[in-house]
């Protein structure tokens, strides 16, 4: 298994700032993930990260407003930018341990409330 | 590309009573099967999961589903429920590779009333 800490827990935010979220694995990942969940809705991916290339993103996200940085097989940040309170939700990190494993193991989230 | 349908947005039950959590899935190809359940205010964690052989899988926690590939069904059971399974349930599919992105329903909202 995978342990994933998520940095911040929850914040709240003045609209039009940017927050980063910092995403930690205990071990080497090849692929890591970003999901939203806006409130009362399900998971939605926005990027999958891989180290060393340029994430790739979901239809209807952008770079511009959710860059994602992947520096090593173990660390990966992603920055919500001009925020507005319709991006309120719950973001989660995820990662995939690839052969040999079929799960996928999730952060404890970072809950954003933008005002 | 893949889909999933829980038919259920909220299910309410009164405790030990049975519940059935229905999940529906589409795909054009071969898939890994989960369902993660999520606590009040906690990340998401892995309740089960299909991958091949018996259609049957059960978690350490009593609830149990069966994989129906002509339905493409993955229904999560619980002959008895506790106060404490009171949670979302997510059902989730994966492309039938090692790496791969999750798709995940709507969510099934379980409470368990006294």
């Amino acid at each position: 298994s995978a342990v994933i800490s998520q940095k911040p827990s929850r914040d709240i935010c003045q609209r039009g700032t940017s927050l980063t979220i910092q995403c930690q694995v205990d071990s080497q990942v090849t692929m890591m993930f970003w999901y939203r969940q806006q409130p009362g809705q399900s998971l939605t991916l926005i990027a999958t990260a891989n180290q060393g290339s340029e994430a790739t993103y979901e239809s209807g996200f952008v770079i511009d407003k959710f860059p994602i940085s992947r520096p090593n097989l173990t660390f990966s940040t992603l920055t919500v930018s001009n925020m507005s309170p319709e991006d309120s939700s719950i973001y989660l990190c995820s990662v995939d341990l690839g052969v040999g494993f079929t799960e996928a193991f999730f952060g404890q989230g970072t809950r954003l409330t933008v005002v | 590309a893949q889909s999933v349908t829980q038919l259920d947005s909220q299910v309410p039950v009164f405790e030990e009573a049975p519940v059935e959590l229905r999940c529906n899935y589409s795909s054009s190809v071969s898939v890994y099967l989960f369902w993660y359940v999520q606590y009040p205010n906690q990340g998401l964690q892995l309740l089960l999961k299909y991958l091949s052989g018996s259609t049957l899988v059960e978690s350490i926690n009593g609830f149990e589903a069966e994989f129906n590939k002509s339905q493409t069904s993955f229904h999560l059971r619980k002959p008895s429920v506790h106060i404490s399974d009171t949670a979302e349930y997510f059902c989730a599919v994966k492309g039938g590779t090692s790496y791969g992105k999750l798709t995940f329903g709507q969510g099934t909202i379980l409470t368990v009333h006294p």
